[in-house]
């Protein structure tokens, strides 16, 4: 079955980078892109990037263009999403979805907490 | 400008049907979208992609409950015979080149 696990909380102070890793299983890792989609205590979800381990191809939400960096090790069936220059509001679980267009499986989340 | 309008908040009662809404503006009302469940302190799962002439197309084990249709600039998901389990938040989601969006959400309480 469709799997993908996510890498352990990290606390953050802000300024710093986190490195969030998506492991999939269960399908052909580079059939399909990744999503990367966040959600901030009681808000609701934001898109923050999509990449095709297939081309390396990807979108960026505006708002996170200058700051995130999504990667593949199509070897290791590996996501990666790095976010730098970390503030306090970047505080939020962030989640990895299969698809391309609309999310068809989704990861458990990682919790990222900024805090000084 | 690509937005999804869902209204914050739903109620019906267990055993009943109720009828969200995801309202896309009017120059994307042929567009698809897709519908997510969050249970409380859970993940997203997904639940259905909804095209504009109401085909849809369901998630891996979603029951027969959960359906979609589409009329104009509005996408309907409706949950019938409600369950406690239902009891969650639904994110609608649609797509344009090179973006993704989401709707607000809609809490949907099982009384």
């Amino acid at each position: 079955q469709v799997q993908l696990v996510q890498s352990g909380a990290e606390v953050k102070k802000p300024g710093a980078s986190v490195k969030v890793s998506c492991k999939a299983s269960g399908y052909a890792f580079t059939s399909s892109g990744i999503n990367w989609v966040r959600q901030a205590p009681g808000q609701g979800l934001e898109w923050v990037g999509w990449i095709s381990p297939y081309n390396g191809d990807r979108d960026y939400a505006q708002k996170f263009q200058d700051r995130v960096t999504l990667t593949t090790d199509t070897s290791a069936t590996t996501a990666y999403m790095e976010l730098r220059s970390l503030r306090s509001d970047d505080t939020a679980v962030y989640y990895c979805a299969r698809g391309r267009q609309d999310f068809h499986y989704w990861g458990q989340g990682t919790l990222v907490t900024v805090s000084s | 400008q690509l937005v999804l309008t869902q209204s914050p908040s739903a109620s019906a009662s267990l055993g009943a049907s109720v009828k969200l809404t995801c309202t896309l503006s009017s120059a994307q009302s042929s567009y698809a979208i897709a519908w997510h469940q969050q249970q409380p302190e859970k993940g997203p799962r997904y639940l259905m992609k909804l095209n504009s002439d109401g085909s849809h197309t369901k998630g891996d084990g979603i029951p027969d409950r959960f359906s979609g249709s589409s009329s104009g600039a509005e996408r309907y998901l409706t949950i019938s015979s409600l369950q406690s389990e239902d009891e969650a938040d639904y994110y609608c989601q649609t797509w344009d080149t090179g973006i993704r969006v989401f709707g607000g959400g809609t809490k949907l309480t099982v009384l």
